[in-house]
């Protein structure tokens, strides 16, 4: 299957300070691309699309301030933490769609970054 | 408002036993029913997917089975292993390009030996 990745895996930052995660298509071109925030023992929740070349979209309730998403590229898309906090702390993961398996409606996610604030 | 209930929140079996995990959606529009497996630290990984076209569908040892007029899907895992040991997201979207995918809460299997 589709091979998305993501980077770093495991990020430490102070309070104040940005933070940028990485997704990466490796082996297909994403158009779209979606960010999900995960807490522990808990469900995915979808944080925003991520258009290539143009605005993401957000979901109601994520701060488009606070969480910057670009994706400058067919294969790139990038999710920017700015001024986090400790309650920013949580597991990130990307995901996206191939195009040649549009048909089976397949997402195909990225490793995860687990950021923490101190 | 787009939300797929999944029960039961965690789940202990024996090895070489029957998994069931259930899901129930509201939103008639929704198409695409997939399950995904994720392991402690790891992104999600397709398991099985079903469209509403079907009442069952079987891969392996897993197999989802679907009830359209109830709005109701599940997972059965037959010889359950300890190496299933995950947690099991059940979802929905409705498929047609890149609509969004929306998540049930999840359920955490350990398969004991």
């Amino acid at each position: 299957g589709a091979v998305v990745s993501q980077h770093p895996s495991r990020v430490i930052c102070k309070s104040g300070t940005s933070v940028k995660i990485e997704c990466r298509s490796l082996d297909f071109q994403a158009t779209t691309m979606f960010w999900y925030r995960q807490f522990p023992k808990q469900s995915l929740m979808l944080m925003a699309t991520s258009n290539e070349g143009s605005k993401a979209t957000y979901e109601q309730g994520v701060e488009k301030d606070k969480f910057l998403i670009n994706h400058a590229s067919l294969t790139l898309s990038t999710l920017t933490v700015t001024s986090a906090h400790p309650e920013d702390s949580s597991f990130y993961i990307c995901s996206a769609r191939d195009p040649a398996a549009i048909n089976t409606g397949e997402l195909f996610f990225g490793e995860g970054s687990r950021l923490t604030v101190l | 408002q787009q939300q797929v209930k999944q029960s039961p929140q965690s789940l202990i079996v024996q090895k070489g036993g029957i998994s069931i995990i259930n899901c129930a959606y509201e939103n008639t529009a929704f198409d695409y029913f997939p399950w995904y497996q994720q392991f402690p630290g790891k992104g999600p990984a397709l398991l099985i997917a079903i469209r509403p076209d079907v009442s069952e569908k079987k891969e392996g040892r897993f197999t989802i089975s679907f009830n359209k007029s109830a709005k109701q899907f599940s997972l059965h895992i037959m010889d359950s292993q300890p190496g299933d040991s995950a947690t099991y997201f059940c979802a929905a979207s409705s498929y047609g390009g890149y609509q969004k995918v929306t998540f049930g809460t999840g359920t955490k299997l350990q398969v004991i030996p």
